[in-house]
């Protein structure tokens, strides 16, 4: 079993729509949760950094952790073409220096 | 957010030759960079990690003598293939970790096309 897992998709949709996109994880000691979004042929961008769980809120970005469950979200609202990319989950436990990845998520937004 | 550039973007080398990836940090110091390599439509190889000072960690399986990586200053790391051959053709991408209250976020470069012919 792989430490974090991630569907890989692909995962299309309409534009305007809602996306969840989800990893989960075994690791308990995994505090550090980023969401990156890599578009073709380009190196990953961070979109969303959480320490912990809750929730953090950055424009038409949610993140969601539920630690109890080893269970991460990003939510995008009212998805636009221009969200279309690989989203990749990451995490690290604290005084860990690597970082733990997804698969990926290919995402498309449909317009 | 802080900025890591790499370079060069794409380079195209004969094969035996070596070529060298610089990863700067540019508006931030950086104790430890990553290296990875990433296929087509795959996630991201972790192929070792930098601290700036001392030797890297390569991961299981990465060649220490055909990957060699520098780091040599808090904002800078070099990877450098060497004697490389057309299945090192890939894309080759640098992270940097953002220490101090940012605690463990980490930034990418925007990856470095290899060709060897």
């Amino acid at each position: 079993q792989k430490e974090v897992e991630q569907d890989p998709g692909p995962l299309s949709v309409p534009e305007g729509a809602i996306v969840s996109l989800n990893c989960t994880y075994s690791n308990s000691a995994f505090q550090y949760f980023m969401w990156y979004r890599q578009y073709s042929r380009k190196g990953p961008e961070l979109l969303m950094y959480t320490y912990s769980s809750g929730n953090k809120e950055d424009g038409r970005f949610t993140a969601q952790v539920d630690k109890s469950s080893k269970y991460i979200s990003l939510f995008i609202r009212d998805s636009q073409p221009s969200d279309s990319a690989t989203y990749l989950c990451a995490m690290s436990a604290l005084g860990a220096q690597k970082l733990v990845f997804g698969q990926g998520t290919r995402l498309t937004i449909n317009p | 957010g802080a900025v890591v550039s790499q370079h060069p973007s794409r380079v195209i080398c004969k094969s035996g030759t070596s070529v060298k990836i610089e990863c700067r940090s540019l508006d931030f110091q950086a104790t430890t960079m990553f290296w990875y390599r990433q296929f087509p439509k795959q996630s991201l190889m972790l192929m070792a990690t930098s601290n700036e000072g001392s030797k890297a960690t390569y991961e299981q399986g990465v060649e220490k003598d055909k990957f060699l990586i520098n780091h040599a200053s808090l904002t800078l790391s070099t990877l450098t293939v060497t004697s490389a051959h057309p299945e090192d053709s890939s894309f080759y991408i640098c992270s940097a970790r953002e220490g101090g209250d940012s605690g463990n976020t980490i930034y990418f470069g925007e990856g470095s096309w290899l060709t060897v012919v």
